[in-house]
């Protein structure tokens, strides 16, 4: 079955600096979508790719979705304590009638 | 609008008890999944229902876990007996109707201690 992979697992980040989380698809997506989940709370949607190649940006998170739409990324710069959480990738493919594939998901702590 | 709306937040039981948990989603929404979240398995689908109707229940553990949705606007998740197993933050999210691509609207979710 489909099968959504996300690395890292664990991101230990200063703050100021940047970082990337990747999510790979092991089937071609017809979507994907990425949701930020603060400790102790619930999943809140961050934003939906849907063509190849697509890059949208807010603020300082870049998200990416690969040209054979099997790929994800993303890109937060200059890192602040209150991008503390856990990010998830989550991958629609044309005939799973919707359903969200969720990746396991990158624990990001931001230190000081 | 209140948005997803789950009951209880908190439940702790004992082993082979009956545990019933109840979300009401988003009005005019009609697609609804249950997630079960763990830090071994992380987010996890365990049904999905359209319409309510289930469309894809293949991530129900076992029988003693079952869901409803007798009209639009309530579903239950039950696990009868319960486990120690079962211990979990479990997630009902919603959709708006007519998105089979647009963004999940999650409840806070229940988390469930099985003693």
């Amino acid at each position: 079955g489909q099968q959504v992979m996300q690395i890292p697992q664990y991101q230990h980040v200063q703050e100021g600096e940047d970082f990337t989380t990747y999510c790979n698809s092991s089937t071609t997506l017809s979507n994907i979508q990425w949701y930020k989940q603060r400790p102790g709370g619930h999943p809140v949607f961050l934003i939906q790719l849907v063509k190849s190649g697509e890059v949208k940006k807010q603020k300082r998170l870049t998200f990416q979705f690969g040209e054979a739409k099997k790929n994800s990324s993303l890109h937060i710069t200059a890192t602040q304590t209150t991008d503390v959480g856990t990010y998830f990738c989550a991958g629609v493919t044309t005939d799973s009638w919707g359903k969200l594939q969720f990746g396991a998901g990158t624990q990001v702590v931001v230190t000081p | 609008d209140a948005g997803v709306i789950q009951s209880p937040r908190h439940e702790v039981t004992e082993m082979g008890q009956e545990v019933t948990l109840r979300c009401k989603p988003i009005s005019g929404h009609n697609s609804l999944f249950w997630y079960r979240q763990t830090m071994m398995r992380g987010l996890e689908l365990l049904i999905y229902f359209n319409n309510n109707v289930p469309i894809d229940d293949s991530g129900m553990p076992e029988d003693r876990f079952s869901a409803k949705m007798p009209n639009a606007s309530f579903s239950t998740l039950k696990i009868q007996p319960s486990e120690p197993r079962d211990s979990a933050v479990y997630f009902c999210a919603s959709r708006q109707t007519g998105s089979n691509t647009g963004e999940l609207f999650f409840g806070e979710g229940s988390r469930l201690t099985v003693l």
